[in-house]
């Protein structure tokens, strides 16, 4: 079964710092990663869509890394801002839609 | 602006009562998705449907059941509510079932039972 972990599960940054933020799964056999936002009390926000063919993706100040082979994704956020505080949650699809499973999230609080 | 309508926001409800959380989305996505979220154990998977006409169970079906009559609408009903349905509901799609594109989220249907 896979299993997908986020550590830490929450972090706190001064404005304008470089971040890193870690996934791994534990099996290898994934279709793509998938990065959301989640702000406090609301949906999932799409971030970056990997397919498994590919290295990395990025968006403006995103970008997210894959390695299939070491079972670990990164999701890096240059210059951090008040405004990327939220809770960030990656998901691995095994292989159709429904096959998608989540990891618990990082909590994100950028300081101004 | 196109998206997930979920409704209602908020709820709280009596156990053993039955209930129906709405979810509508305008995209003409042919895959829903019912998921539910609770502190620890992130996101799983309730029910789910392919395309309209078709449903399928998730990870934690149990106490659930959906329809999917068309397109746009996919409600999850709880017909005799417990306690430990207590959590956060979110309905999502996607355009079809084979993974290759985004998740698309409502902004989700909190549900208190006691």
């Amino acid at each position: 079964k896979q299993e997908v972990t986020q550590i830490p599960a929450a972090l706190s940054v001064p404005e304008g710092e470089n971040l890193v933020l870690n996934c791994s799964f534990t099996d290898s056999a994934i279709y793509n990663l998938q990065w959301f936002r989640q702000d406090p009390g609301k949906g999932l926000t799409s971030l970056l869509l990997i397919q498994s063919s590919q290295r990395e993706q990025t968006s403006g100040r995103l970008n997210a890394s894959l390695d299939k082979s070491s079972g670990r994704s990164t999701l890096y956020i240059a210059a951090s801002q008040p405004g990327d505080s939220a809770t960030y949650l990656c998901a691995v699809r095994r292989g159709s839609a429904r096959q998608l499973t989540f990891g618990s999230g990082t909590q994100l609080t950028v300081l101004p | 602006t196109a998206g997930i309508t979920q409704a209602p926001t908020s709820q709280i409800l009596a156990a053993g009562r039955s209930m129906t959380l709405r979810c509508t989305q305008d995209m003409r996505h042919n895959a829903m998705y019912w998921y539910r979220q609770d502190l620890g154990l992130g996101l799983r998977l309730i029910h789910y449907s392919n395309t309209a006409g078709t449903t399928g169970k998730g990870e934690v079906p149990d106490g659930y059941s959906v329809s999917r009559a068309n397109t746009d609408d996919f409600p999850l009903t709880l017909a005799s509510a417990v306690p430990s349905q207590t959590s956060v509901y979110f309905c999502a799609s996607s355009r079809d079932s084979s993974g290759a594109n985004v998740l698309t989220f409502g902004a989700g249907s909190r549900l208190t039972v006691l």
